[in-house]
């Protein structure tokens, strides 16, 4: 058990919908990550915040959002869904993000399938 | 463009045999480099790390050798056990500290 938490576990939903993925970070865990994970491909950087502010963007949509809170747990919104976008979600949390040796820690993911 | 690369999307190896799992990276300025283990239906799971300022990482059966000036890493798993079936994911950060970039992933069979 990493101590990183996501819920819902599964969900399935329509095409053109909205979800909420939501997610804990280990306790003490200032950063938070999302990752995708799509058929066939690796993990994808979504997005990073660090103590409630946006610390870094990879390849997320713009149909896609994200925040993180006061008490540090974070959501990714996901709209106006596509097929494509049935994946699985990461979060991932570290203690800090200032320099490097840095061990990010995963949580069990969120499957998301759209039909 | 990727950073990072895997270029086998496979290996198979004998129960007690040794594995090695290759990785190469493009970016000069990563300086950390992570290995992480996934089961399916699990999320990834930190197995060793090593930095670039050293040129070889062990943690009981498992040794991380990096060569900088070939931009290449490898994870060696003595012995093998079926255990170790798993995908394995090699990870770099560059010294700013910002998110993983992986690779996508070996799988890896051990057969007893």
């Amino acid at each position: 058990d990493s101590g990183v938490t996501q819920t819902p576990k599964h969900l399935i939903t329509a095409t053109g919908q909205r979800v909420t993925l939501r997610c804990s970070p280990r306790s003490g865990d200032l950063s938070v990550y999302w990752y995708q994970q799509s058929l066939d491909q690796g993990l994808q950087f979504l997005i990073q915040y660090y103590n409630g502010e946006e610390r870094a963007k990879g390849n997320i949509l713009e149909r896609f959002s994200a925040q993180q809170f006061p008490d540090l747990h974070s959501e990714l919104n996901l709209s106006s869904l596509e097929l494509g976008d049935s994946a699985l979600y990461f979060c991932a949390s570290s203690a800090t993000v200032q320099g490097s040796g840095n061990t990010i820690y995963f949580g069990e993911g969120s499957w998301l399938t759209v039909v | 463009d990727q950073q990072v690369k895997q270029n086998s999307p496979s290996l198979s190896v004998q129960e007690g045999r040794i594995s090695i799992l290759n990785c190469d990276y493009t970016n000069s300025m990563f300086d950390y480099f992570l290995w992480y283990k996934k089961y399916p239906a699990e999320g990834p799971t930190f197995l060793i790390s090593i930095s670039s300022i050293k040129d070889k990482n062990e943690d009981g059966r498992f040794t991380v050798f990096l060569n900088k000036s070939a931009k290449h890493l490898s994870l060696h798993i003595v012995p093998s056990q079926p255990g170790d079936s798993a995908v394995y994911f090699c990870a770099a950060q560059n010294e700013a500290g910002t998110a993983l970039i992986f690779g996508k992933g070996t799988t890896l069979s051990v057969s007893s």
